[in-house]
């Protein structure tokens, strides 16, 4: 099943901070979240091991909550780099789902000068 | 270090022709996937392969779509009789290891079927 991402858009001024949230149904073994700019391929930008750690670089952070079964992305300062579309991918825990992901349906962010 | 390569980068074909879709992974990945998506929308999962294994094909139409990853050589994700709603753009992706690890994709092939 499919992971759900809120919000579905966020528009924002450079320098301004952003939240976004994937939450899933089933228990996770890993999330991994991505950004797509348009006509592009995903590009990697961490993954969150069961074991609720956070992890960052540059601005860019995120949480992984396994009892709730969410992680939320953190952009803070935003450039105007970070517009685009970011997916979550979860991993869920068992059988033939251990290694595959399931993405949700996207977040477009949009970053304005 | 070259990453994920995917030719032809834009393919179109006529209704019925057949569509071969090429993937190779980076250096020392064995575990490739196959994701679809369509315009504006999000990336639906389609199959997990290892070398010469299909892992997972939960995600493939029964009919007309099938995927390879020989020993040697690329994966090719393979569609007969293509029809006006396959167009899409399909990515793949690859990683070091089953699960836990991170998994990056290739710039993707836009399938046009006309």
């Amino acid at each position: 099943q499919q992971p759900v991402q809120s919000p579905q858009a966020v528009i924002l001024r450079e320098g301004e901070d952003a939240v976004i949230n994937c939450s899933s149904s089933k228990a996770l073994y890993s999330v991994h979240w991505y950004r797509q700019k348009h006509g592009e391929a995903p590009v990697f930008l961490m993954i969150l091991l069961k074991g609720g750690e956070q992890k960052g670089h540059d601005k860019i952070s995120a949480s992984f909550n396994e009892k709730k079964q969410q992680s939320s992305l953190y952009l803070t300062a935003s450039q105007l780099s970070y517009s685009g579309t970011y997916f979550c991918g979860t991993e869920n825990a068992g059988g033939t789902s251990y290694g595959k992901l399931t993405f949700g349906q996207g977040t477009i962010l949009t970053v304005h000068p | 270090n070259a990453g994920v390569m995917q030719n032809p980068r834009h393919l179109v074909r006529r209704r019925g022709q057949e569509a071969r879709l090429r993937c190779s992974p980076m250096k020392g990945h064995s575990h490739v996937y196959w994701y679809r998506q369509l315009p504006e929308e999000g990336l639906k999962f389609m199959v997990y392969l290892q070398k010469e294994n299909i892992i997972d094909e939960s995600g493939m139409p029964k009919e007309r779509f099938s995927a390879e990853f020989p020993k040697e050589g690329p994966s090719i994700l393979r569609i007969q009789q293509v029809v006006r709603g396959d167009s899409a753009a399909y990515f793949c992706a690859s990683s070091p290891n089953r699960g836990n690890t991170e998994a990056f994709f290739g710039q993707g092939t836009r399938l046009t079927v006309v």
